[in-house]
Formats: structure tokens, C-alpha cells, sequence
């Protein structure tokens, strides 16, 4: 069964910082992997969605990289703003469970003025 | 385009009361639905894939005569909490996806179950 791990579990920067946030999972054969952002209380955001046969993605300042082999996606957040305070979701979805996703717990940031 | 509400965004009922969570894809058809669990602090857990025309898929541990599931359309899927109990107090978030694409999913808005 397909664990998704994501740490920290909680981060707080000062405005401007780049922001660093990973997602590690167990099981290789994936479909893809997509990051999501979600606001207390609120649903989800689409941040980025990497396909299993590409090492990275990018839009704007978020740029998310994928490692099939060792198991491991990272969040790069450039430049972090107050704005992008939430927590962060890593979904991951296996060859082998058609449309479903399989969620990390989440990193909450802050960001600090 | 690509959006998926819920109905309704908050609820709060009595214990032992049923309650009915609309999932709807606005602007596309849908097949295939997802419904998902958030308890606070945690993350999204699956409870079942909703095929519209045919019975829902539960994820193991669910309880298919607790949380009822009907898609009677490509454009709606209802979740039914029957004889809710405190315990089932939680975020319902659903997602859709467009066509037969697995890239092609969009959640919902999310749904906060409260019962006293």
C-alpha cells in the first residue's frame, strides 16, 4: 500500500525565504504526483501536477521536481509572501489505483512578515 | 471552466439524524467521483469511488450502510451520512473527474460535517 510521507510537518519563514517542502513515497510505480495547497477550513488548490515521466514542473514561482526512483517530490517555493502561508498537500496516484489519490498529511507554513 | 461545488459548504445536525452532501460538476460531465474524508489535523483519506449508473466502490474500513453513495447523474453524486454521530464529524471533500482523464480531476469546495 502506497504511503506518502511529507517534512517537515510545519515550517515558518520570514518573508522572502525560499520555501523547501518534501514528499517522499513507498511505492515507485506511480501515475503521477500533485501538489496541492489548502487554506483552513477550505477545499483544495491545484499547485502543480507532475506526469511519471517528468522530472520536474514549474509555474511561476513554485517549481516541484519528481525522483520516481528514490521515492521523493520537492516543493520549491521562491521568494516566499505572507500569501503563501497554508498548508501543503503531496498527493500521489499509483499505476495500480486508477483516479485515486493517495494524501501525505501535509506541511503548514508560515510565513512571516 | 472544470468546477466541482458542494452543497452544502457547513452543516451541523443531531445525532442520530441523516444528512445529504451534494457533489456537482458545473461546467463538465463526470463519470467517475471520488469522495474523500479530512478529520482536523490530518490528511485526505479516500471513502469511495462513485460511478455514475452503477454502485460505489468503498475503500476498506468504510461503511457502505453508513455513508450511502448514489450517482444518478454525469453531473451530480450524493454522499449520505445515515444515523450520524458525533464521531463522524469531519471535512467531506469531493473531486471529479473530467471524462475518462485521471489528470483531469477537480475537487470540491469541501463540506464541514458537524453533529452534535
Amino acid at each position: 500500500k502506497q504511503e506518502v510521507t511529507q517534512i517537515p510537518a510545519a515550517l515558518s519563514v520570514p518573508e522572502g525565504e525560499n520555501l523547501v517542502l518534501n514528499c517522499s513515497f513507498t511505492d515507485s510505480a506511480i501515475y503521477n504526483l500533485q501538489w496541492f495547497r489548502q487554506d483552513p477550513g477550505k477545499g483544495l488548490t491545484s499547485l502543480l501536477l507532475i506526469q511519471s515521466s517528468q522530472r520536474e514542473q514549474t509555474s511561476g514561482r513554485l517549481n516541484a521536481s519528481l525522483d520516481k526512483s528514490s521515492g521523493r517530490s520537492t516543493l520549491y517555493i521562491a521568494a516566499s509572501q505572507p500569501g503563501d502561508s497554508a498548508t501543503y498537500l503531496c498527493a500521489v496516484m499509483t499505476t495500480d489505483s486508477w483516479g485515486k489519490f493517495q494524501f501525505g498529511a501535509g506541511t503548514q507554513v508560515v510565513v512571516t512578515p | 471552466g472544470a468546477v466541482v461545488s458542494q452543497h452544502p459548504s457547513r452543516v451541523i445536525c443531531k445525532s442520530g439524524t441523516s444528512v445529504k452532501i451534494e457533489c456537482r460538476s458545473l461546467d463538465f460531465q463526470a463519470t467517475t467521483m471520488f469522495w474523500y474524508r479530512q478529520f482536523p489535523k490530518q490528511s485526505l483519506m479516500l471513502m469511495a469511488t462513485s460511478n455514475e449508473g452503477s454502485k460505489a466502490t468503498y475503500e476498506q474500513g468504510v461503511e457502505k450502510d453508513k455513508f450511502l453513495i448514489n450517482h444518478a447523474s454525469l453531473t451530480l453524486s450524493t454522499l449520505t451520512v445515515t444515523s450520524a454521530h458525533p464521531e463522524d464529524s469531519s471535512f467531506y471533500i469531493c473531486s471529479a473527474l473530467r471524462g475518462s482523464q485521471v489528470d483531469e480531476q477537480f475537487f470540491g469546495p469541501g463540506t464541514r460535517l458537524t453533529v452534535l
